[in-house]
């Protein structure tokens, strides 16, 4: 299996910070996602790359930017932090189209 | 347009009940996968299984077991004799080219066992 590792687990920050989310896989998978989950929203796609320094922008990328200048690492900044990006956030991993994506353990973000 | 539905946001069971998470899915694709992930207390989705629009042989893994129906676009999930560390959210997701090989989620299920 991919495995998927998000660099924090919990994150508290202070509103109008730089934030930096890091996710890195351990494959050779081209495709990589940046998700928010919030109560009662489900999963909902912010950012996500199909290769080296492309990116593509989700359902819900205001106030975000993201990173892709290595195959294996990717992401996902907020320039200012604000308290409405307090939120669990998750990177996910996926190979061709006949394949399942593999999470992170997720990231907590509370931003102050 | 792709969309996937589980119409149940939440469902509670008494334990050893058997119990059945719908999935509805949309596509015009003639080609797309479909998965179903839990997602425990801890936050990490796990993956549970994937399934191709070209095979529609139900599935059984112990206790878990799905159910592909093309004719009414469905993929529900059953588990037998529920236990109270089935306790999670459950996600059914969608993939093909006409979604640009994004996964499409539905709201997910929130299963609560009871003991």
């Amino acid at each position: 299996d991919v495995k998927v590792t998000q660099s924090s687990r919990y994150l508290v920050k202070r509103t109008g910070e730089k934030v930096f989310l890091e996710c890195v896989q351990d494959m050779d998978h081209e495709n990589m996602f940046w998700y928010r989950q919030d109560p009662g929203l489900g999963l909902r796609l912010i950012y996500f790359s199909y290769d080296v320094k492309m990116k593509e922008k989700g359902d819900i990328p205001e106030g975000y930017s993201v990173s892709r200048e290595k195959k294996e690492r990717f992401s996902l900044i907020l320039e200012s932090a604000s308290t409405n990006q307090t939120s669990m956030y998750l990177c996910a991993v996926c190979g061709p189209l006949n394949t399942e994506a593999f999470f992170g353990q997720g990231t907590r973000l509370t931003v102050v | 347009a792709q969309k996937v539905t589980q119409a149940q946001t939440e469902i509670s069971v008494v334990e050893k009940e058997d119990v059945t998470l719908d999935c509805v899915y949309e596509t015009r694709d003639t080609t797309y996968y479909l998965f179903w992930y839990k997602q425990p207390p801890s936050g990490e989705l796990v993956f549970l299984i994937r399934r191709n629009s070209f095979d529609e042989q139900n599935e059984i893994s112990g206790r878990y077991s799905w159910n592909f129906q093309k004719s009414t676009s469905s993929f529900n999930f059953t588990i037998t004799a529920s236990q109270v560390v089935d306790s999670a959210v459950y996600f059914c997701a969608l993939r093909s080219a006409d979604s640009n090989y994004q996964l499409i989620w539905g709201a997910g299920t929130k299963l609560i066992i009871k003991p």
